[in-house]
């Protein structure tokens, strides 16, 4: 157990629909990042956050938008949903937010869009 | 550009060999870190090791030791007598020190080495 905590763990929804994912870091960790797992795109970084600001982004389309709060979790939302959003989305945390810190992933989040 | 390749889609070996999954990097940074994570068939991402770009050593934990060779780029991961439950994903990864305004925090993943080990 990693320490990360992602809900839901599976979820299936409708073309053009809009989902939220939520995680939970490890207890201290102020960095929280999101990735996409998809078969033909591999493990993909979508955007970093840490201690509540945004500080690096990746790959993530702009029907995606994500944000830390107070309490540092974080929830990923994913808008306009097309087929090929489906995916694992992962969560994960680190202490700090730069090059060196050990970045723990949760379970992740199974998106299936039908 | 920062990229890390892992040439090797699929092995698959029988109980009890040895397997090397092959790992090698690019990066402009002089400060950077390596790592190894496992994906068995439940999904979940699994944290096995790290390694920074001024520590050279080779490390081993058990059936697993890690290969680290700047001069070819290369962070190997070797199973010595592999067991059907090391079958999984496994995933190298990067992270760079951020010298030349690169990614600073997050990972730069290879495509995976897919492991099936056979009974």
């Amino acid at each position: 157990d990693s320490g990360v905590t992602q809900t839901p763990k599976h979820l299936i929804t409708a073309t053009g629909q809009r989902v939220t994912l939520r995680c939970s870091p490890r207890s201290g960790d102020l960095s929280v990042y999101w990735y996409q797992q998809s078969l033909d795109q591999g493990l993909q970084f979508l955007i970093q956050y840490y201690n509540g600001e945004e500080r690096a982004k990746g790959n993530i389309l702009e029907r995606f938008s994500a944000q830390q709060f107070p309490d540092l979790h974080s929830e990923l939302n994913l808008s306009s949903l097309e087929l090929g959003d489906s995916a694992l989305y992962f969560c994960a945390s680190s202490s700090g937010g730069t090059g060196g810190n050990t970045i723990y992933f949760g379970e992740g989040s199974w998106l299936t869009v039908v | 550009a920062q990229k890390v390749t892992q040439a090797q889609t699929e092995i698959s070996v029988v109980e009890k060999e040895d397997v090397t999954l092959d790992c090698v990097y690019e990066t402009r940074d002089t400060t950077y870190y390596l790592f190894w994570y496992k994906q068995p068939p439940s999904g979940e991402l699994v944290f096995l090791i790290r390694r920074n770009s001024f520590d050279e050593q080779n490390e081993i934990s058990g059936r697993y030791s890690w290969n680290f060779q700047k001069s070819t780029s290369s962070f190997n991961f070797t199973i010595t007598a592999s067991q059907v439950v090391d079958s999984a994903v496994y995933f190298c990864a990067l992270s760079e020190g951020g010298n030349y305004g690169g990614s600073q925090g997050n990972l730069i993943f290879g495509k995976g080495t897919k492991l099936s080990v056979k009974p």
